[in-house]
């Protein structure tokens, strides 16, 4: 099993819509949680960490599932902006640090 | 905000020459940084944790001899691609966490060719 998996899409939706992206992960003792968004040639850029208690930040709001080991990436009122791929990135800090990027979810907003 | 600043952008060499891309903290010290390798409509790839002060600590299958890793300083680590084949083209990019309430904030990538 890989250390973090996510659906690759793309996920093709029309303008206004909303989309919703899930993230598993395999170590328990991972400790930070984070959704990137990566436009094509260009570096990773953070969109907002993950707490347990769920966070919103306009449009998009993350949760996460430490049971289910999972995160989730809402994307509401979706703009053609938002086309990129999205990164779910799990950190562990305990004596070394560890960074685990999934594969990423390539979103597509369609006009 | 944390920025990284990494160089060069570009670079193109010409096979069996070494190529040097620079990664520096700005405003944040770094004692760690990690460096991933990103081929085309492929996601990142950590190859190796760069230590300041030790010795960088690799994936499994990232050849250390030739990809050389030095963390000198708290805000400079380079990653050196000796002997550089055509297969070694790729995305490079370095990043780093300011402390444990950041996430992690990426250089702006190296797009080497080696032809």
């Amino acid at each position: 099993r890989k250390e973090v998996e996510q659906d690759p899409g793309p996920f093709n939706v029309p303008e206004g819509a909303t989309v919703a992206f899930n993230c598993t992960y395999s170590n328990s003792a991972s400790q930070s949680f984070f959704w990137y968004r990566q436009d094509c040639r260009k570096e990773p850029k953070l969109l907002m960490s993950v707490y347990s208690s769920g966070n919103e930040d306009g449009r998009f709001t993350a949760q996460l599932n430490r049971a289910s080991q999972y995160i989730s990436l809402l994307i509401r009122d979706s703009k053609l902006s938002d086309s990129a791929t999205y990164l779910c990135v799990v950190s562990f800090s305990g004596g070394y640090q560890k960074v685990t990027f999934g594969t990423g979810t390539k979103l597509q907003v369609i006009p | 905000g944390a920025v990284v600043s990494q160089h060069p952008s570009r670079v193109i060499c010409k096979s069996g020459t070494s190529v040097k891309i620079e990664c520096r903290s700005l405003d944040f010290q770094a004692t760690t940084m990690f460096w991933y390798r990103q081929f085309p409509k492929k996601s990142l790839m950590l190859m190796a944790t760069s230590n300041e002060g030790s010795k960088a600590t690799y994936e499994q299958g990232v050849e250390k001899d030739k990809f050389l890793i030095n963390h000198a300083s708290l805000t400079l680590s380079t990653l050196t691609v000796t002997s550089a084949h055509p297969e070694d083209s790729s995305f490079y990019i370095c990043s780093a966490r300011p402390d444990i309430y950041y996430g992690y904030t990426f250089g702006s990538g190296t797009r080497l060719t080696v032809v």
